[in-house]
């Protein structure tokens, strides 16, 4: 089956600084990846997501860049801000699976 | 409306009661799922419903018994659980099973004593 990493586990910027979020899958055929942000004591809500056709997609101060030859894809966040502070997942899906599997997860830190 | 209503949001229970967690969705979605999430971990598949028929069941223990009663709702019947089962329980719903959007709803702070 599939399996995401995620890397760093946790991750701490200065306010108005870049953050980059990396994961890699395993499983050639999956085609959807969708990453989700979650607050301390809030629901994961999708900030953004891919799909296999694309190679990036940007909305305001996210983008997500995706390798398909290698398998991994990452989340920039531009102009760090305190409300980007959370945990963020990365997940992949593959096509006709009902299945999303998810990656540790990464704590991103803004420093003011 | 792009909600996913989980009720409660808190619920402490003993080692022998029963009670029940409920989910509701009124975007026509036709899939619907349960996760259970433990506290700095990514939320962990139990089960799928697709068109209100139970899809994928994690291998999860009997102790926890999913409800599709129609395309709104969902629920998770919970018995004689153990404190390892206190965790974070979400509900999530997607257009249909096949990689689109998943919504999630608040989660149900489940606490066993």
């Amino acid at each position: 089956g599939e399996n995401v990493e995620q890397h760093p586990s946790t991750l701490s910027v200065q306010e108005g600084d870049s953050a980059v979020i990396k994961c890699t899958y395993s499983d050639s055929a999956s085609n959807y990846f969708p990453w989700y942000k979650q607050e301390l004591g809030k629901r994961p809500q999708l900030i953004i997501d891919i799909r296999s056709n694309v190679g990036e997609k940007k909305d305001q101060r996210i983008a997500v860049t995706l390798n398909k030859t290698a398998k991994h894809f990452s989340l920039h966040i531009t102009e760090t801000q305190p409300e980007d502070s959370a945990v963020y997942f990365c997940a992949a899906s593959r096509a006709g699976a009902q299945k999303l599997v998810f990656g540790q997860g990464t704590r991103l830190t803004i420093n003011p | 409306d792009t909600e996913v209503t989980q009720t409660p949001k808190h619920l402490v229970m003993g080692m022998t009661n029963k009670k029940s967690l409920k989910c509701e969705q009124h975007m026509g979605h036709r899939a619907m799922y349960w996760y259970k999430q433990k506290a700095k971990k990514p939320p962990e598949l139990m089960f799928v419903y697709s068109y209100e028929k139970l899809s994928i069941n994690e291998s999860v223990p009997s102790r926890f018994s999913p409800e599709c009663p129609n395309s709104s709702l969902l629920n998770l019947h919970l018995h004689a659980l153990q404190p390892e089962d206190s965790a974070l329980y979400l509900c999530a719903s997607r257009r249909t099973a096949m990689n689109t959007e998943a919504f999630f709803g608040q989660g149900t702070r489940l606490t066993v004593v």
